[in-house]
């Protein structure tokens, strides 16, 4: 039972430059998610989806298009990478229950934009 | 717009004392509330809080919510070098499937 996994760990990219993260979750969880972490900033949601096939804007999504590819993967791409967009990545997901909603992540991806 | 802010910021103590984060919030219908501990890596979870004034416990580790002031303490008794870390508080409402975490405190808890 591996949880939350997401590729790459690390990742640089020069500005302009376009790449996806992969997510993927085997608890069979409905909703999944997309954070940045920047320091003194907390998590700040990108993009989310509260079950497979729907997918809804967070906090900050400009820059960033998310895919839903079935119940277990929600990867995330950066179209044209931007120095601003160097941050801590996280995935996680949940299943929204009424007593439950724990949320797991992933062990995060560092991407650093020159 | 819906809001969680926690204080302090940072804090630093000595082995053995015990310290009390915050973490307040102004959502439209609150559901509940969560705890979770950030060191190197991913966050890991402590807790999740519902009703108000029902205290969650696990060892030197203990919270509790207010729901009439819109607040939730997490204490730390005993503190050890090993409880350094950021811990984030986050906040879901009815309705959506969105967390709202605060900036979080960082705490370092020296020898």
């Amino acid at each position: 039972n591996a949880g939350v996994t997401q590729t790459p760990k690390f990742q640089v990219l020069k500005t302009g430059q376009s790449m996806t993260l992969q997510c993927a979750q085997d608890m069979n969880h409905n909703s999944m998610y997309w954070y940045r972490q920047d320091p003194g900033m907390g998590l700040r949601l990108i993009y989310y989806s509260a079950s497979e096939g729907t997918t809804d804007k967070g906090e900050v999504p400009n820059g960033y298009n998310v895919s839903r590819l079935n119940k277990r993967e929600f990867s995330l791409r950066l179209e044209s990478a931007a120095p601003s967009q160097t941050s801590v990545y996280f995935c996680a997901s949940s299943e929204f229950g009424f007593s439950y909603n724990e949320q797991f992540f992933g062990p995060g991806t560092r991407l650093t934009v020159l | 717009e819906d809001k969680v802010v926690q204080s302090p910021l940072s804090l630093v103590v000595h082995e053995g004392d015990t310290v009390t984060l915050n973490c307040s919030y102004e959502v439209t219908n609150f559901r509940s509330l969560l705890w979770y501990k950030q060191e190197k890596k991913a966050p890991t979870f402590l807790f999740m809080l519902t009703s108000s004034g029902i205290e969650k416990k696990s060892g030197r580790l203990s919270s509790i919510l207010d729901k009439k002031e819109l607040f939730s303490i997490l204490n730390i008794t005993a503190t050890q070098t090993g409880d350094s870390a950021i811990y984030l508080c986050a906040v879901t409402t009815s309705g959506t499937y969105k967390y709202i975490f605060g900036t979080g405190t960082r705490l370092k808890v020296l020898a």
